[in-house]
């Protein structure tokens, strides 16, 4: 068990609709990262959070946008879903980003099938 | 997506082998990190390495940061039925931007490793 907790475990929506994906870091990991995973494109990097504050992008679709609360979990939303968009979705946490790299360890994921 | 070259793509070895991977990239990293993934779970971190040159060892595991920085590998040995999953390696690199920094990891392409008892 990593100690990071993701909600829900399978999602499966229709083509259109929006779903918040729900992320726990480890206790006292500031910093909170997405990744998606699929077969064709394999594991990529969405978009990273340190304190509440948005630190980087990667290859997320306007349609998607996350954003990280006060109690440090984390949600990440995605819009206007289409078939594309049917992945694992991977939450990491590490303690920080200042000073030196921080290993990085992960949930769970959630599946989602839009359909 | 950008995704680092790991091979080899597969392997299917018997129990009590020895196995090796390795992942190569065209970019410096500070870090490199391997992770196995079960079927439907989550990547499991095995072993960080954050020095050019460093070997570390965790179990059977063994891994190497490679000197130009632009590649490292990975060695099981004796291998086990439950060493069965998707290996990957995974590069880092802490750029300091105006904001604060940020430590996004790439990935490689993944290694399936099959074990027969």
């Amino acid at each position: 068990d990593s100690g990071v907790t993701q909600t829900p475990k399978h999602l499966i929506t229709a083509t259109g609709q929006r779903v918040t994906l729900r992320c726990s870091p480890r206790s006292g990991d500031l910093s909170v990262y997405w990744y998606q995973q699929s077969l064709d494109q394999g594991l990529q990097f969405l978009i990273q959070y340190y304190n509440g504050e948005e630190r980087a992008k990667g290859n997320i679709l306007e349609r998607f946008s996350a954003q990280q609360f006060p109690d440090l979990h984390s949600e990440l939303n995605l819009s206007s879903l289409e078939l594309g968009d049917s992945a694992l979705y991977f939450c990491a946490s590490s303690p920080g980003t200042s000073g030196d790299s921080y290993e990085q360890y992960f949930g769970p994921g959630t599946r989602l099938t839009v359909t | 997506g950008q995704q680092l070259n790991q091979s080899p793509q597969s392997m299917f070895i018997q129990e009590g082998e020895d196995v090796s991977m390795n992942c190569t990239s065209s970019s410096i990293f500070n870090t490199w990190l391997w992770y196995k993934q079960d079927p439907g779970e989550g990547p499991v971190l095995l072993i960080a390495l954050y020095k050019a040159g460093e070997l570390t060892s965790n179990g059977r595991l063994t891994a190497q940061f490679g000197i130009t920085r632009k590649d490292s590998f990975l060695n099981i040995s004796a291998s086990i039925p439950s060493d069965v999953g998707i290996y990957f390696c995974a590069g880092q690199q802490h750029l300091v931007r105006r904001g604060g920094a940020t430590n996004k990891l790439i990935f490689g392409t993944g290694t399936l490793l099959a074990v027969q008892p």
